[in-house]
């Protein structure tokens, strides 16, 4: 049972450059998520699918753009990365309205320089 | 002001001692809430789910209670083991038209020693 997956799991990028981070659920859930996670902070969310085909901004969403490609797939894109974009990022998964458990990934870790 | 405010931030105590978290809430309106636990270098794992008219569930060790009218929870640890050292995070869920909404605390850091 994979669950939700993530990758990469580590990243180094230099400022201005971009990047897609990847993430698959394979339990057909509709709900999708992304959260960045900075010490002394709690998970903010920076963008979510509500369902396929839909995506709206959370918490944090500038200088992010997410791509909702199928009900498995939901990625997250720096277009220009930026030092304060550095964070360990996790996606999660859902199964919805009522359904609230959010299943996550094991994480990036994103460093920018 | 962070709408899940958890304490204490960290905590260490000795194998076999019981621990409590707490957490306070302004999220409304309030859905459910979650207790998760993430180990270091990785995605937080759910211990329990209380709604609005539950007060407390068990999971094995793990005790969590709800008191609904003060917006406070707490997650009680009988006898920890050392595996239990890790962040536990308080999640409060609220049900939007564009789905569910989590709101995550900051977490308690615990570290259980020998």
């Amino acid at each position: 049972n994979a669950g939700v997956t993530q990758t990469p799991k580590f990243q180094v990028l230099k400022t201005g450059q971009s990047m897609t981070l990847q993430c698959a659920q394979d339990m057909n859930h509709n709900s999708m998520y992304w959260y960045r996670q900075d010490p002394g902070m709690g998970l903010r969310l920076i963008y979510y699918s509500a369902s396929e085909g839909t995506t709206d901004k959370g918490e944090v969403p500038n200088g992010y753009n997410v791509s909702r490609l199928n009900k498995r797939e939901f990625s997250l894109r720096l277009e220009s990365a930026a030092p304060s974009q550095t964070s360990v990022y996790f996606c999660a998964s859902s199964g919805g309205q009522g359904h609230t458990e959010a299943f996550f990934g094991q994480g990036t870790r994103l460093t920018v320089v | 002001k962070n709408q899940v405010e958890q304490s204490p931030q960290s905590l260490i105590i000795l194998e076999g001692k019981n621990c409590t978290l707490q957490c306070n809430y302004t999220v409304s309106p309030f859905s459910n809430l979650r207790w998760y636990k993430q180990d270091t270098g990785r995605g937080p794992v759910s211990l329990t789910i209380m709604t609005f008219s539950e007060n407390t569930k068990s999971n094995g060790r793990y005790t969590a209670t709800l008191d609904a009218d003060t917006k406070q929870s707490s997650l009680h640890i009988t006898a920890s083991q050392l595996s239990d050292s890790a962040s536990y995070i308080c999640v409060v869920t609220i049900l939007t038209g564009g789905g569910n909404k989590l709101t995550f605390g900051t977490g308690t850091q615990l570290k259980v020693e020998l």
